[in-house]
């Protein structure tokens, strides 16, 4: 079945440092993949997704290409805030299936100081 | 514009009870996931609901039941609870646009089994 694995956690940077979150997936055909985000008390919260084969998705600085000959979407922010301090989720949808079906990684924990 | 709403907030019960916990959908969106997130884990896909039927199912079993009204809200219920329940129930509502569907997460319901 389909499945998704991220990097361990938890992560710590200091302000305005390169964050690089690892995420690869495994699954039949051409899923869409996704990052979300979760803040604490709070829920998830769609970060960006690609939905083809090279696609970049961005959005708030972070950006993830979808890399069909590695299986891989590793998120990347080239300056981190300590307002991204939050749980970051990587998932996919499958073909034929939809975007409210997805399959999640276990979360990687980013915490970034001032 | 209200976001997903679920209520109630927390909720604690005892083994072999039974739960209900509710969600409502952002406006126009007719169809409703959910999910169990356990504790340092990722989500996962408990079922969804679309024109009132259930209409995919993840790998949970028949103690978890739902139901959604005419007015595209939902419900989830989970009889003889396991203290293995105890997880944060996220709802979500999707959109639909251009042949693309995003996932609108709701903040959960976090269930806690004595």
């Amino acid at each position: 079945g389909d499945s998704v694995t991220q990097m361990e956690g938890p992560v710590t940077l200091s302000e305005e440092a390169f964050l690089t979150i690892n995420c690869t997936y495994t699954a039949t055909g051409y899923p869409s993949l996704f990052w979300y985000v979760q803040y604490p008390g709070e829920g998830l919260q769609l970060l960006l997704k690609a939905t083809k084969a090279d696609d970049k998705g961005s959005n708030k600085g972070f950006e993830a290409t979808y890399r069909k000959e590695t299986t891989s979407f590793h998120l990347e922010k080239g300056s981190v805030q300590v307002s991204d301090s939050a749980v970051y989720f990587c998932a996919l949808s499958g073909l034929n299936t939809n975007a409210g079906k997805s399959t999640f990684g276990d979360g990687t924990t980013l915490t970034v100081k001032p | 514009d209200a976001g997903v709403t679920q209520s109630p907030t927390h909720l604690i019960k005892t083994r072999g009870q039974q739960v209900t916990l509710r969600c409502s959908p952002k406006s126009g969106h007719d169809t409703v996931s959910w999910y169990q997130q356990a504790l340092g884990q990722g989500p996962q896909f408990i079922f969804q609901y679309y024109e009132e039927e259930e209409r995919q199912r993840g790998n949970f079993p028949d103690r978890f039941s739902g139901h959604q009204f005419p007015n595209y809200s939902s419900e989830l219920n989970v009889n003889a609870l396991l203290l293995g329940d105890s997880a944060l129930y996220l709802c979500a509502s999707i959109k639909r646009l251009a042949g693309e569907e995003t996932q609108y997460f709701g903040p959960g319901t976090r269930l806690l089994v004595l």
